[in-house]
């Protein structure tokens, strides 16, 4: 099965500063790469995702970039905000159906 | 379109029962799979149902079992509940096709006592 890895699994920036997680996985077939969003005490939604085929991916501050010959992919979120504070959770998928397997999550808080 | 809808919201059980968690995906999306959410252990995949059909299962025992009706809602059962069932069990429907994007339910909170 495909081995997931997201580091870190915390992370303090002030507001405004950037923020990096990254996403190593080990299935080469993984073409899918999504990033999802948990507030606290809310359902998980997605943020962005890139297929294998693009290497970068923007809306607005946040963007994902891919290197699927190292096979990691990365959210970058700019000028952060305090409704940025919550667990970001990366979910590579490729090869079989909706069989998904998430990073364990990084907690990002933003300090005002 | 209403979103995924899980019932019921919360639900406080007794080592050795059983339960049922319901799911009803969004009009028109095939998939369902279910997750367990752990403070410790992340989301970690149950199984997904497509068409009635179960296509992948994660590393669950048997204890832990699915369906999925015609109108493509999804019930999950859990029978002979332990202490360690108690979690945050997700449901995410999807269209079904390869490397479509999840769209999560407000999950059932469950509790063992």
């Amino acid at each position: 099965g495909e081995n997931v890895e997201q580091h870190p699994s915390t992370l303090s920036v002030q507001e405004g500063d950037s923020a990096v997680i990254k996403c190593t996985y080990s299935d080469s077939a993984s073409n899918y790469f999504p990033w999802y969003k948990q507030e606290l005490g809310k359902r998980p939604q997605l943020i962005i995702d890139i297929r294998s085929n693009v290497g970068e991916k923007k809306d607005q501050r946040i963007a994902v970039t891919l290197n699927k010959t190292a096979k990691h992919f990365s959210l970058h979120i700019t000028e952060t905000q305090p409704e940025d504070s919550a667990v970001y959770f990366c979910a590579p998928q490729g090869g079989g159906y909706q069989k998904v397997t998430f990073g364990i999550g990084t907690k990002l808080q933003v300090i005002p | 379109k209403a979103g995924v809808t899980q019932t019921p919201r919360y639900l406080i059980k007794t080592r050795g029962q059983q339960v049922t968690l319901s799911c009803s995906p969004i009009s028109g999306h095939r998939s369902v799979s279910w997750y367990q959410q752990t403070p410790g252990q992340g989301l970690q995949f149950l199984f997904e149902y497509f068409s009635e059909t179960q296509r992948n299962k994660g590393n669950f025992p048997g204890r832990f079992s699915g369906r999925q009706f015609s109108n493509s809602r999804s019930e999950m059962n859990v029978s002979t509940l332990e202490l360690g069932d108690s979690a945050l069990y997700l449901c995410a429907s999807s269209v079904g096709q390869v490397n479509s994007p999840l769209h999560f339910g407000n999950g059932t909170r469950l509790t063992v006592t």
